[in-house]
């Protein structure tokens, strides 16, 4: 029973193509996150959902457009894929209240060539 | 403002070995304390944390003490194992729920 689960494990794509990134977490969590990981291991918050609302919208281009269609679920939706993007993006969930113990997924790596 | 530091790796050490590694934060509240480790190949866990000064975590033989004198909160662990090969992240919430503060992590290696 996977906690948070992420899918694709791996993407890899062109530069200017669109993906999508979907995240479930099944722990009854009522907030939500993206988060990026550069290839120095550099964590970066990039949005953050609390029971479908967006509470946390970091200086992110506007071609990365999160979506939470329940507190259960949230995707990442990616416009005109550029080769700064390659890196590997992590959900994570936690409870509200819960002093950010987070609970991560295992990642999905995007390459652009 | 608000932030991590973590001492800068890679760190490599032999097993059975003592580990330290050093974290400093600076916060405008009171926060939490917080040791994430990433294995290679998956999303970070929760190693240990630390909610008050004086706090003590502890877990799989880690420990950090949240020490609000000195505004650190280090790792240790007294024999390390290869197992223990992994990046650790130094965190804290800067008083509130909204979000995690993260240090840039520390690569551990431990050779057999």
């Amino acid at each position: 029973d996977t906690a948070v689960s992420q899918t694709p494990k791996y993407l890899v794509t062109q530069m200017g193509n669109d993906k999508s990134i979907k995240c479930e977490q099944n722990l009854g969590h009522d907030t939500m996150y993206w988060y990026k990981q550069d290839s120095k291991k550099f964590l970066k918050i990039m949005f953050s959902y609390n029971n479908k609302e967006l509470i946390i919208n970091e200086t992110v281009p506007n071609r990365f457009s999160p979506k939470s269609p329940d507190k259960a679920h949230l995707n990442l939706h990616i416009n005109s894929l550029e080769l700064g993007d390659s890196a590997v993006y992590f959900c994570a969930s936690s409870k509200s209240g819960g002093a950010n113990v987070l609970t991560f997924g295992a990642g999905s790596r995007l390459t652009v060539l | 403002g608000d932030s991590v530091t973590q001492m800068e790796g890679p760190v490599t050490l032999s097993e059975e070995a003592f580990l330290t590694i050093n974290c400093t934060y600076t916060a405008t509240g009171y926060p939490s304390l917080f040791w994430y480790v990433q294995y290679p190949g998956e999303g970070l866990q929760l190693l240990l944390k630390a909610t008050k000064a004086d706090d003590k975590g502890s877990n799989k033989g880690f420990e950090a003490t949240y020490r609000k004198e000195t505004t650190s909160f280090h790792l240790e662990k007294g024999s390390v194992q290869v197992s223990d090969s992994a990046v650790y992240f130094c965190a804290h919430n800067a008083g509130n729920n909204r979000k995690l503060i993260w240090g840039l992590g520390t690569s551990l290696a431990v050779n057999p």
